[in-house]
C-alpha cells in the first residue's frame, strides 16, 4: 500500500523567504504526482502535476521536482507572500490517488 | 463556468439518519471520486467511478453508498451504519486517464448532532 508523508507538518516564515516543502512516498511505480493547495474550509486547488517521466514542473513562483527512484518530491515557492499561507498537499497516483497529510504554511508579513 | 458543485455546504445529521451529499460536474469527465478529510489527516478515498453505472469501493467504503446513473452526477449517501461520520467530504473528477489532473469541489461539512 502506498504511504505518502509530508514533513514538516507546519511551517512559519517571514515574507520574502523561499519555501521548501517535502513529500515522500514508498512505492515508486507511479503515473504522476500532484501538488495541491487548500485554504481553510475549502476544496483543493491543483498547483502542479508532474508525470512520472518528468523531473520537474514550473508555474510562476512554483517549482516542483520529482525523484521517482528515491520516492521524493519537493515543492519550492519563491519569494513567499502572505497570500501563500495555506495547507499544501501532495498526492501520488499509482492507479488511485494517495494523499499526504499536508504542510500548513504561514507567511508572516 | 465549468466546475464541480457540491451541496449542501453544511449538513447536520441526527443519530440513525441517512443523509445524501450531492456532487455535480459539467467538465464532461468520466471519472468521479469521493474523499473524506479529517483534521490533520490526508484525504481518504471512499468510492470512485470510472464510468456511468459502475463504481468501486475505496479504502473506507463501509457505511457509505453511491450511485452513478448520469455522467455528471455522483451522489454519496452516508448511512446510519457509518459510526463516525463527522468530517469534511470532498468530491472530485478527472478525465479518467491516469496521467491527467484531478479537480475538486468546494466540499461539504457533515456534523452529527
Amino acid at each position: 500500500k502506498q504511504e505518502v508523508t509530508q514533513i514538516p507538518a507546519a511551517l512559519s516564515v517571514p515574507e520574502g523567504e523561499n519555501l521548501v516543502l517535502n513529500c515522500s512516498f514508498t512505492d515508486s511505480a507511479i503515473y504522476n504526482l500532484q501538488w495541491f493547495r487548500q485554504d481553510p474550509g475549502k476544496g483543493l486547488t491543483s498547483l502542479l502535476l508532474i508525470q512520472s517521466s518528468q523531473r520537474e514542473q514550473t508555474s510562476g513562483r512554483l517549482n516542483a521536482s520529482l525523484d521517482k527512484s528515491s520516492g521524493r518530491s519537493t515543492l519550492y515557492i519563491a519569494a513567499s507572500q502572505p497570500g501563500d499561507s495555506a495547507t499544501y498537499l501532495c498526492a501520488v497516483n499509482d492507479y488511485k490517488l494517495s494523499f499526504g497529510a499536508g504542510t500548513t504554511v504561514t507567511v508572516r508579513a | 463556468d465549468g466546475g464541480i458543485t457540491q451541496s449542501p455546504k453544511y449538513l447536520f445529521r441526527k443519530e440513525g439518519q441517512n443523509v445524501t451529499l450531492s456532487c455535480e460536474q459539467n467538465l464532461n469527465h468520466d471519472a468521479m471520486y469521493w474523499y473524506r478529510q479529517d483534521p490533520g489527516q490526508g484525504l481518504r478515498l471512499i468510492y470512485y467511478s470510472q464510468i456511468v453505472n459502475d463504481f468501486q469501493k475505496g479504502d473506507i467504503a463501509e457505511g457509505y453508498s453511491v450511485s452513478r446513473e448520469k455522467k455528471e452526477s455522483f451522489p454519496l449517501t452516508v448511512t446510519s451504519a457509518q459510526k463516525n461520520p463527522t468530517a469534511f467530504y470532498l468530491c472530485a473528477s478527472s478525465t479518467g486517464h491516469s496521467g491527467n489532473t484531478i479537480y475538486f469541489g468546494e466540499g461539504s461539512w457533515l456534523t452529527v448532532v
